[in-house]
């Protein structure tokens, strides 16, 4: 199974901030890489798809990189609206999701 | 638009079966592109991907290492929905349970609302 890890477990920030998150994956993955934003109560956004694919009507400022193992979630400008959890997720073999990061002020 | 409407009990006795199902409406279960996944969250586990199904000339299953040989995930053309049965249940099976929806090559763009399934006599 491949396993992914997520870098911070929390990240304190504030707005207006510039902030990234990390996912590595266990092998390979090429590009097969999503992020998604979690708030309390709600299920998962996706935000990001294909490593770097802007999801229909997610704001600009949200971006995403990388291939391989290595991949990154960057918020160019944080907003009071993006403080919630975020998740990466690979699906080039089943799937698996990282355990998570909690964007706090 | 799709949507997905998940339905079941919220309580399950140990080393009963926890049932859900869930409602497809914008889209058809035997779509040759749509994979139906379950995926459940809790504390302990974080979320984690269980099994899926999907039709492509003739219809597929996966399940996750960890829950192999007590689940199945079963589709229903007649009703458009699809269906989890998780067996042998213990405390360490209560979590939210998701369906949503996605492709091979896919993200999850869509999800259902969530159900807290607590196992527990």
């Amino acid at each position: 199974d491949i396993q992914m890890t997520q870098s911070p477990s929390t990240l304190s920030a504030s707005v207006g901030d510039r902030v990234t998150i990390t996912c590595r994956a266990s092998q390979n993955i090429f590009t097969w890489l999503a992020w998604y934003q979690q708030k309390p109560g709600k299920a998962p956004k996706v935000l990001i798809y294909k490593a770097s694919g802007l999801e229909s009507g997610v704001p600009s400022r949200f971006s995403g990189s990388g291939s391989g193992t290595e991949f990154t979630l960057t918020i160019s400008s944080l907003q009071p609206d993006d403080f919630a959890t975020y998740y990466c997720q690979q699906y080039n073999s089943y799937s698996t999701f990282g355990q998570g990061t909690k964007l706090e002020i | 638009q799709v949507q997905l409407q998940q339905s079941g009990p919220g309580l399950v006795k140990p080393s009963q079966t926890l049932s859900l199902t869930c409602a497809i409406s914008g889209d058809s279960v035997s779509s040759n592109s749509a994979v139906w996944n379950w995926i459940r969250q809790s504390p302990s586990r974080g979320l984690e991907w269980l099994g899926r199904t999907y039709y492509r000339t003739r219809w597929y299953d996966d399940y996750a290492t960890s829950v192999k040989g007590r689940i199945s995930i079963n589709p229903d053309t007649a009703n458009n929905q699809f269906s989890l049965h998780l067996n042998s249940v213990t405390p360490e099976d209560t979590a939210v349970y998701y369906c949503t929806r996605g492709g091979i090559t896919s993200a999850y763009t869509e999800w259902g609302q969530g159900t807290l399934v607590t196992v527990s006599s």
